[in-house]
């Protein structure tokens, strides 16, 4: 069954807590993505890779980190430094250099602070 | 400033109407615009996509269309069904550089029997 997959499905962060939001695809698609989705927004772009051991900042990376180590994996972590971490998170993954890539999206993780 | 609206934000329809969803955008340079449906709680899924030189592409029930002069783009949904009910992103693209997408808001649509 391809696709991808994130877990958990929920997440629940005390303060001062960092967590990880893990994100896997076997979709042998070489760029993944997090986004941010809040109530009333559209997503918003929190990191990216477009190869292996290599990431660029989105336009809302502060308080967030990332790692690509795997083609497959692409964890996000959600730092204390992220003030206002509740949100809906999704993953996304894509192959590269096609006119029409599309994005696939995982199911997501909903953060809600304790 | 690169930005997506649609209109309405949510909409109420009766089980087997029809209904028009709008996105207008400002975004350049343009390289295709996307409409994704988003079950609550779920990941978005890609509907259509179209580029510049397209002005209709259909999906089973869903119609998109594309005016690139006015920069408005519309998703027709017709006989509408139970499992109709969602948010409809309108997804713009720039163009150049990595896969860039410009996000609207989404329309929240229920379908009542």
């Amino acid at each position: 069954d391809g696709g991808i997959t994130q877990s958990p499905k929920y997440l629940f962060r005390k303060e001062g807590q960092n967590v990880t939001l893990s994100c896997e695809q076997n979709l042998n698609h070489d760029a993944m993505y997090w986004y941010r989705q809040d109530p009333g927004q559209g997503l918003r772009l929190i990191y990216y890779s477009q190869i292996v051991n290599d990431f660029q900042k989105g336009d809302i990376a502060e308080g967030y980190s990332v790692s690509r180590e795997k083609k497959e994996s692409f964890p996000l972590t959600v730092t204390s430094a992220q003030k206002n971490p509740t949100a809906f998170y999704l993953c996304a993954s894509s192959t590269q250099g096609h006119l029409q890539e599309t994005q696939y999206f995982g199911p997501g993780t909903r953060l809600l602070v304790l | 400033k690169n930005q997506v609206e649609q209109s309405p934000q949510s909409l109420i329809i009766l089980e087997g109407k029809n209904c028009t969803l709008q996105c207008n955008y400002t975004v350049s340079p343009f390289s295709n615009l996307r409409w994704y449906k988003q079950d609550t709680g779920r990941g978005p899924v890609s509907l259509t996509i179209m580029t510049f030189s397209e002005n209709t592409k259909s999906n089973g029930r869903y119609t998109a269309t594309l005016d690139a002069d006015t920069k408005q783009s519309s998703l027709h949904i017709t006989a509408s069904q139970l499992s109709d009910s969602a948010s409809y992103i309108c997804v713009v693209k720039i163009s150049g550089g990595y896969n860039k997408l410009i996000f609207g808001a989404g329309t929240r649509l229920a379908v009542h029997p």
